[in-house]
């Protein structure tokens, strides 16, 4: 299977600041990766798919890139909205399987 | 409105067995393949299982093959995971998910619709 992995697990940030969430592949995956954000008591929402492909309706202060085993989700100026837990998740092979997760805090 | 409406969520002995379903409205659900994905505190989000469009594929993780089994019902627009054996370890909020690829019957592998899910608790 191919693990993924993110870091950080947790950061503080402020309304306005520019956070950049990494996830990294055990093996490569090529393009082959998404970003989900997930609030309290809510389900996963699809952000960003094909590592930089964003997701219909998301605002464009989200961005991905990466492709291989190295991948980014930048927020450019965070709202308030935007604090949340961050996944990431490859498609390149079966089973598929998610990040831990990047818990995103109001500093 | 296009949502996802899972239900048949429960308590259950270890051993016994559960079926979930997934409601789909607001889209023809026969055109996408379609995804079962859990959420457990400890193990976080893990795929579960998929199905494509037609019923006639359909894939699972190592750690419910042989114990689960995912359907749909297209005429329905409902989709369903009978879930046989089950241990504690399977306890999770168990979510389905609507495949992100948007040409009919392709599948991609990302979910870009899911539901709120339904909580499923293994305890004797």
């Amino acid at each position: 299977d191919i693990q993924m992995t993110q870091s950080p697990s947790s950061v503080s940030a402020s309304v306005g600041d520019r956070v950049t969430i990494t996830c990294r592949a055990s093996q490569t995956i090529s393009s082959w990766l998404a970003w989900y954000q997930q609030k309290p008591g809510e389900a996963p929402k699809l952000l960003i798919y094909g590592s930089f492909i964003l997701q219909s309706g998301v605002p464009s202060r989200f961005s991905g890139s990466g492709s291989g085993t190295d991948f980014t989700l930048t927020i450019s100026s965070l709202q308030p909205e935007d604090f949340a837990t961050y996944y990431c998740q490859q498609a390149n092979s079966f089973p598929i399987t998610f990040g831990p997760g990047t818990r995103l805090e109001i500093k | 409105e296009v949502q996802l409406v899972e239900s048949g969520g429960g308590l259950v002995q270890p051993g016994g067995s559960l079926t979930l379903s997934c409601a789909a409205s607001g889209f023809t659900l026969s055109r996408y393949w379609m995804h079962w994905v859990r959420q457990d505190p400890e193990k976080g989000l893990v795929w579960v299982s998929r199905i494509n469009y037609d019923g006639t594929n359909t894939n699972y993780a190592d750690s419910v093959r042989g114990r689960f089994t995912i359907s749909r019902d297209n005429a329905k627009n409902t989709l369903y995971l009978q879930m046989n054996s089950l241990r504690v370890e399977d306890t999770s909020v168990y979510y389905c998910g609507r495949d992100a690829a948007k040409v009919a019957a392709e599948d991609l592998d990302y979910m870009d619709l899911w539901g709120k899910g339904t909580t499923v608790t293994v305890s004797s």
